[in-house]
This record gives structure tokens, C-alpha cells and sequence, in this order.
């Protein structure tokens, strides 16, 4: 079946460090991919997507790009801010088979210090 | 735009009380969703649906039911509240399921429930 693995956190890191967070796939079919992030308190933002292989995905300095060869979408930012800590969901979308239903990895808690 | 709302915000409940988490959209979305999230699990889907007097099971549906009346309503019921229950839950809505490859979903800010 679909599945979504990522790194396992928590990750620390210092204000302007460089921020990658592995996400690999598996999936039937052509998937869409998401990254979502969720600050303290609150639900779930989308924060970029890939709907086919070789697209890069990029919002609020944040980037990913879809490898259908490595079944991978890592996050990556190049100067994280105290503001990026949060919690980071990669999720997939089979809207071949699951009705568009997200699975989603576990999920990476950033921790971004001054 | 409210966007999705949930409704409370934190519940507690005893073993075998039961109740119905609220949640409604006001972007005429057709489908909306279910999640529960525990520690080290990410979220899971509970139960889903593409449209009004359509639902369907998800990951794990066990001990929860729901009904879609209307477009904006997708209530979550459960039946016999048990300690492995204890969550936050999360209502997402999209506008269709299929009508393109990607569709966003927006998430609501969650029901944080306990059971004792």
C-alpha cells in the first residue's frame, strides 16, 4: 500500500543554519506530493506540493522537489528563522485509488534557536 | 471566510460517555475528512466524504461514526468513548476529490479530547 516515511526528529538547529528534512515515498501510480506544517496550537497549512515528477514545489523560502527515481521529496531551506519552528508533515495523495485521501509521515518537529 | 471550524476545542470524557465532535466548512467544499493525531503516528484518516449523504471508512474508523446531511456539516460521533481515544482531531475539506490531480486541503485547528 501507499506509504509516507520521514526523518525522525526532533531536529535543532540555529538561526540562519541550512534545514533539510528526508521524505521518501511509496506509492501505485503517479501521487501528488505535499509538505504541510504545523505551528504550536494550531492545525495543519499547506506549504507546497508537486503534482508530477521533476516539479519543485516552493513557498516562504522552503523548497522540495519531486524525484519519481528516488521516490523522494525533501524539504530543504537555506536560512531557517526562529518563526520555522514547527512541526513538518510530508503526505502523498493517490487520487487514483484513495479517493484523494492524504497518508501522511509521521511527521519532523523543527526547533529553530536565536 | 471562516474556513473550517471545529467545535469544542478541548473535551474530557469518561469511559463509555459519548459525544459528537462538530465540524463545518464555508467554502462549498464537496469533499471533507476525519484525522486523528497521536504522538510519533502523524495523522490517520478516520472516516471521509465526497458529498452530502456520501461517507466512507478510512484507516481507522473503529468506535466512530459519522454523517454528511449537508454540504457544510460533517459531524464525528463516538459512541463509547475509551481511553485509546484519546486524540487530537483534526476535520479537513477540499472542494472535489477527483475533479484534478491536486486539491488542497484546508485543515481546521483541532479538538484536543481526553478520556479517562
Amino acid at each position: 500500500g501507499n506509504s509516507v516515511t520521514q526523518m525522525e526528529g526532533p531536529v535543532t538547529l540555529s538561526e540562519e543554519a541550512f534545514l533539510t528534512i528526508n521524505c521518501t515515498y511509496t506509492a501505485t501510480g503517479y501521487p501528488s506530493l505535499f509538505w504541510y506544517v504545523q505551528y504550536p496550537g494550531e492545525g495543519l497549512q499547506l506549504l507546497l506540493k508537486a503534482t508530477k515528477a521533476d516539479d519543485k514545489g516552493s513557498n516562504k523560502g522552503f523548497e522540495a522537489t519531486y524525484r519519481k527515481e528516488t521516490t523522494s521529496f525533501h524539504l530543504e531551506k537555506g536560512s531557517v528563522q526562529v518563526s520555522d519552528s514547527a512541526v513538518y508533515f510530508c503526505a502523498l495523495s493517490d487520487f487514483g485509488g484513495s479517493q484523494g485521501n492524504l497518508i501522511f509521515g509521521k511527521g519532523t518537529k523543527l526547533s529553530v534557536k536565536p | 471566510n471562516a474556513g473550517v471550524t471545529q467545535t469544542p476545542k478541548f473535551q474530557v470524557l469518561k469511559t463509555g460517555q459519548s459525544m459528537t465532535l462538530q465540524c463545518a466548512q464555508d467554502m462549498n467544499h464537496e469533499y471533507m475528512s476525519w484525522y486523528r493525531q497521536d504522538p510519533g503516528m502523524g495523522l490517520r484518516l478516520i472516516h471521509y466524504s465526497v458529498g452530502a449523504g456520501i461517507t466512507d471508512q478510512g484507516e481507522v474508523p473503529n468506535g466512530y461514526n459519522v454523517s454528511r446531511s449537508t454540504t457544510e456539516d460533517f459531524p464525528l460521533r463516538l459512541l463509547s468513548a475509551a481511553p485509546s481515544q484519546t486524540s487530537v482531531y483534526f476535520c479537513a475539506s477540499s472542494y472535489s476529490s477527483l475533479a484534478e490531480k491536486y486539491n488542497e486541503q484546508f485543515f481546521g485547528p483541532g479538538t484536543r479530547l481526553t478520556v479517562l
